[in-house]
Formats: C-alpha cells, sequence, structure tokens
C-alpha cells in the first residue's frame, strides 16, 4: 500500500529552527509538496519538489532524497505565526496526491 | 486574488437528510476535487473532474455523489447522511500540468446528528 509518515507533533521556540520530517512509500513518485494549514482554516501551498536537492523560499526550504524515500521541510527563524499542521503530500504514478496525516507545530515564545 | 470559495463553513444535519455541499472556483481551472480531513488522518479524496460533466471516484465515494455542469462549480451530495460522515469537508481547483499545486477552499464543517 501507499504511506506517507510524518510526525504527529513538534515544539520549537520562537527564533529558532525546526526540521519536519516526511518519509513516503508510494507506487511511483511525480513530485513531493509541501502544505500549510493554520487551525481553522485551508491549507496552502508552500514548496513543490521533485528533483533531490534543497529548494530554498525565504524562510522556508525544503529537501528531498528520492532514493531514501525522504524529505524535510526545514523552517528558520521561527515566528509565531509559523504555529500550524504542516502536510506532506506526494504526487504518485497515476498524479493522484497521497497525503501524510500532518504535523502540529507549536511555537513557544 | 485566487479564491475557492465553499457555500457553508458549517451545517448541522440530521441523519438521512440530503445535504448539498457547493464549491466554486474563480481562477479557470480544469481540475477540481472533494476532500474529508479528519483528526489523524491524511486528506481523503472523495471524487475529482478533470473538465464540465466529467467525474471520477477518488478513495472513499461510497455514499457521496458529485455534479460539475459548469466549469467553475463543482458540488458534493450526500443522498442520506449519516453519522459517521460528520467531517470537514474541503473542496480544492488546480489548473492542468502541475497538478499537485491545489488551491483549497475554506472547508465546510458538517456534522450529522
Amino acid at each position: 500500500g501507499q504511506n506517507i509518515d510524518q510526525p504527529t507533533e513538534m515544539t520549537a521556540t520562537e527564533g529558532a529552527i525546526v526540521q519536519i520530517n516526511c518519509t513516503y512509500q508510494t507506487s511511483g513518485f511525480n513530485g513531493l509538496f509541501w502544505y500549510q494549514q493554520h487551525a481553522g482554516e485551508a491549507p496552502t501551498f508552500l514548496s513543490y519538489n521533485v528533483l533531490d536537492g534543497l529548494e530554498e523560499k525565504g524562510r522556508f526550504s525544503s529537501f528531498l532524497s528520492r532514493s531514501k524515500g525522504y524529505s524535510y521541510l526545514l523552517l528558520k527563524e521561527l515566528q509565531m505565526k509559523d504555529s500550524a499542521s504542516y502536510l506532506c503530500a506526494v504526487l504518485d504514478s497515476n498524479y493522484q496526491l497521497i497525503w501524510g496525516a500532518g504535523t502540529k507545530l507549536i511555537i513557544k515564545p | 486574488d485566487v479564491k475557492v470559495t465553499q457555500s457553508s463553513r458549517y451545517l448541522v444535519k440530521r441523519t438521512g437528510e440530503k445535504v448539498f455541499l457547493e464549491c466554486v472556483q474563480d481562477m479557470d481551472h480544469e481540475n477540481m476535487f472533494w476532500y474529508r480531513q479528519d483528526p489523524g488522518l491524511g486528506l481523503r479524496l472523495i471524487y475529482f473532474s478533470y473538465d464540465v460533466k466529467m467525474k471520477e471516484k477518488g478513495d472513499i465515494p461510497e455514499g457521496y455523489s458529485v455534479s460539475r455542469e459548469k466549469k467553475e462549480r463543482f458540488s458534493l451530495i450526500l443522498e442520506s447522511a449519516s453519522t459517521n460522515q460528520t467531517s470537514m469537508y474541503l473542496c480544492a481547483s488546480s489548473g492542468t500540468g502541475h497538478t499537485g499545486e491545489l488551491f483549497f477552499g475554506e472547508g465546510s464543517r458538517l456534522t450529522v446528528l
């Protein structure tokens, strides 16, 4: 079966750095996506990786290793507004998105 | 600003009632999706549509149907609501090509009593 694993919850301190991991086992791979979802709101697109390596976008970076079935989202200089759930999703061989359950990130002052 | 609008943020219905959830997008997107989101689970795809009058079953279509009569509108129908359909329902759309980048609506939280 297809599976995406990410930690259920993480806690970090304002101003620090946090890394949210995602491992996947899917039938085929056509890209990995990270979304941010604030409580009670819609998910919003953060990043897309299809080749191995690091993609940087401001304070957020996303890394992919296809051979290891592994990705991480790196958040730097954490702000209170970064408190949210972060969803990892993989586009499989049928171009369907397979979603992880999400990681709830709690930022403490 | 691009927008996906869902008709109702909160609904309370009784078991056996027919429920309509409406979704409209203003981005001229071909692809539209209905998901449900439950605590501890990833988003689960109910139905999707790649074109007007076209629909495809997702992973959990049982108990649901959809309608896409116009490109901008995608409706989810619960013919006879049951308590296990209490959930957050999310509509999303995407353009051709980059099908993993979805634009979501705010969600409709449905409670079935």
